[in-house]
């Protein structure tokens, strides 16, 4: 299984809403990475969790809080977000391996993120 | 700081050969990656490079100078289905390992 799934697909909220976003991996990946892709940019690294805990935080504001309850799941818990965070937010997952090695990541389809 | 440049955009036919090139500037390099993205979808791994050289990989291959500090993605046999953009990452290491994209050359494949 080299998927990893994320749910919703597409997701409208309010400015005053909390909403999640969820994101699952069974390869038995140790890090796991939450990025936000505005249109036709490259995608901008948010969180990293390694070994389940949080190793970066781009100066992400604090209405964006990741989460990651178990080695496979991995949230992102939004709050008092803005209509400039409306973006495809994706999660990807990679093995965790020593200088020189590969550890491409694989990404899931993304959530569509719409602030109204 | 870090700093990848890759053309914006290009266009080739099918059948052809396009070389896509990157440049990076990065304080902790460990690696470089290439990555198809179509449009709507999530990006996919194509290639990986660490050590100077080229890795082929069927119709893809991907060279890298690290003294130059820079690599280029090549496709052979172009189809339709490689019109996506392709993204140019490099792993830095700098407090902690992280990946830093480019902002992706679009490639349209024209018959």
């Amino acid at each position: 299984d080299t998927e990893v799934t994320q749910t919703p697909k597409h997701l409208v909220m309010g400015m005053t809403n909390k909403k999640s976003l969820k994101c699952e991996q069974h390869m038995g990946h140790r890090a796991m990475y939450w990025y936000k892709q505005k249109a036709k940019k490259p995608p901008e690294l948010m969180f990293v969790y390694s070994y389940e805990k949080l190793s970066i935080n781009e100066s992400v504001p604090s209405r964006f809080s990741p989460e990651c309850p178990n080695s496979s799941l991995l949230n992102l818990h939004l709050h008092a977000l803005q209509p400039e965070d409306s973006a495809l937010y994706l999660c990807a997952s990679s093995q965790v391996r020593g200088a020189g090695e590969s550890y491409e990541q694989y990404f899931g389809p993304g959530t569509r993120l719409t602030v109204t | 700081g870090q700093n990848i440049d890759q053309p914006t955009e290009m266009t080739a036919t099918e059948g052809a050969i396009v070389q896509i090139n990157c440049t990076y500037q990065t304080s902790g390099f460990n690696g470089l990656f290439w990555y198809q993205q179509h449009a709507g979808e999530a990006p996919t791994f194509l290639s990986y490079n660490v050590l100077d050289g080229l890795e082929e990989k069927g119709r893809f291959s991907s060279f890298l100078s690290r003294s130059k500090g820079y690599s280029y993605l090549l496709l052979k046999e172009l189809q339709m289905k490689d019109s996506a953009s392709y993204l140019c990452a490099v792993r830095d290491d700098t407090g902690g390992f992280k990946t830093i994209f480019g902002a992706g050359t679009r490639l349209f494949v024209k018959a």
